[in-house]
């Protein structure tokens, strides 16, 4: 079965810093890539997604995420955050032979200190 | 565009009563989802319609859940009997195909969720 890996559960950061979030999968096949932002007591929006082309994609808020197939990852970065960044952050895959379903990472919960 | 809207926002309960949680998905959007979150299981898959038929159904629960779609606009997720270990918040999500093509689909998007309390 697809499995996705978030590493980091939860981060702490000040304002300013850099942001790079942490996701791989498990799949060899071909695969689409989400990452959704969940702020607190709201429901999952999308942040940017890659399908195929340039692995390298913007995605809303300033932030982008990279596809490295060789790796089996779609790390997200953000190069300043804000304390409006606040969210859990899931990544999400879609295998070309899984329908319209997506396996879910488990999270990472950002908190961002002002 | 109003989005995929889900009703109750709130619902509080008690043990054994029946819940009925509802969807519209966004217009012309042929796939629909039903997710649970909770702290400690995160974000689960429960059920997944295309073009109103269930495709997976290996994420419900056990037999007190049920899932419909009788038509493009709507659907329920039912749960009876409810247990306190139902409380979470249940979303609902869309989708459309991309065109052309088998197998093309376009990102989720999701309601707000129904939060379940059972007491």
């Amino acid at each position: 079965a697809q499995s996705v890996s978030q590493h980091n559960h939860h981060v702490i950061l000040s304002e300013a810093a850099s942001l790079e979030l942490g996701c791989n999968y498990s799949y060899g096949g071909t695969v689409n890539l989400f990452w959704y932002v969940q702020y607190p007591g709201q429901h999952l929006q999308l942040l940017l997604k890659y399908f195929s082309g340039d692995p390298l994609v913007k995605g809303i808020k300033g932030f982008e995420a990279e596809f490295i197939k060789s790796k089996f990852s779609f790390n997200l970065r953000k190069p300043s955050v804000q304390w409006s960044d606040t969210a859990e952050y899931f990544c999400a895959v879609r295998p070309n032979n899984a329908g319209n379903m997506l396996t879910f990472g488990g999270g990472t919960r950002l908190m961002v200190k002002p | 565009d109003a989005g995929v809207i889900q009703s109750p926002r709130h619902e509080v309960t008690e043990m054994g009563q029946e819940v009925t949680l509802r969807c519209k998905p966004i217009s012309g959007h042929n796939s629909l989802f039903w997710y649970r979150q909770t702290m400690m299981r995160g974000l689960e898959l429960l059920i997944y319609f295309n073009n109103n038929v269930p495709i997976d159904d290996s994420g419900m629960p056990e037999d007190r859940f049920s899932a419909k779609m009788p038509n493009a606009s709507f659907s329920t997720l039912k749960i009876q009997p409810s247990e306190p270990r139902d409380s979470a918040v249940y979303f609902c999500a869309s989708s459309s195909n991309l065109g052309t093509g088998g197998g093309s689909y376009n990102e989720q998007f999701f309601g707000p969720g129904t939060r379940l309390t059972v007491l």
